[in-house]
């Protein structure tokens, strides 16, 4: 079965501490992973596509890999605006593009 | 650019009641259309897309239909809402070309009561 598990659940950062988030997959056949931020209350804001191992994306403080197994989003120099809930997606083999999502990770950023 | 829109923004219904949710894009044409629940602490769950007017394919089995009566416009429906209905619900959609990225609407906080 198609899986996507997100690590931590959630994590404390202080202003400026540089971390990463993970996303591991298990599917039957990898189109494509996707990134997106989540405010509270709000819907999805796309980050980043990754289509092959070895893919690097970065915007601003924020940096997206891809092995063959896992993904992950390093943070480097925190700032409190990037407070949010970030969502790992991968697109897997089919006729209509279905994204399978993970849980997410809630990242809180203090000053 | 293309904009999405999701109305209302929030909902409270009573159980047993009916429900209607609708979401329109705007700035595309044909676009692969997408509904999502979203339940506290867990990931999205794709409940239906749409790869056309009047082409709809569910997810998973409940109490919930979908319409997409204009390209851009799909619909969201219930005919008896239950309690397990409840969650933050988001339309997506993207482009019938390559790329593969969603991109989601604001959402609707539904609460059945």
């Amino acid at each position: 079965e198609d899986q996507v598990t997100q690590s931590p659940e959630a994590l404390r950062l202080q202003e400026g501490e540089s971390s990463s988030l993970n996303c591991s997959y298990t599917v039957s056949g990898l189109r494509g992973l996707f990134w997106y931020r989540q405010d509270p209350g709000k819907g999805p804001e796309f980050l980043f596509t990754l289509y092959s191992a070895g893919e690097e994306k970065e915007k601003e403080r924020l940096k997206a890999t891809l092995t063959k197994k896992e993904s992950f989003l390093h943070i480097t120099a925190p700032k409190p605006e990037d407070s949010a809930t970030y969502l790992c997606a991968v697109q897997v083999s089919g006729g209509y593009n279905k994204l399978i999502f993970g849980a997410g990770t809630r990242l809180a950023v203090h000053p | 650019s293309q904009t999405i829109h999701q109305w209302p923004a929030t909902l409270v219904q009573p159980v047993g009641s009916p429900l209607s949710l609708e979401c329109t894009v705007e700035g595309t044409s044909n676009p692969n259309l997408y509904w999502y629940r979203q339940a506290a602490g867990r990931g999205l769950q794709l409940l239906f897309y749409s790869v056309g007017i009047g082409q709809i394919s569910s997810e998973v089995p409940q109490n919930l239909s979908a319409s997409r009566p204009q390209d851009r416009q799909f619909i969201l429906s219930s005919k008896k809402l239950l309690l397990s209905d409840s969650g933050f619900y988001l339309c997506a959609w993207r482009t019938s070309g390559a790329s593969y990225e969603q991109y989601f609407g604001p959402g609707t906080r539904l609460t059945v009561t």
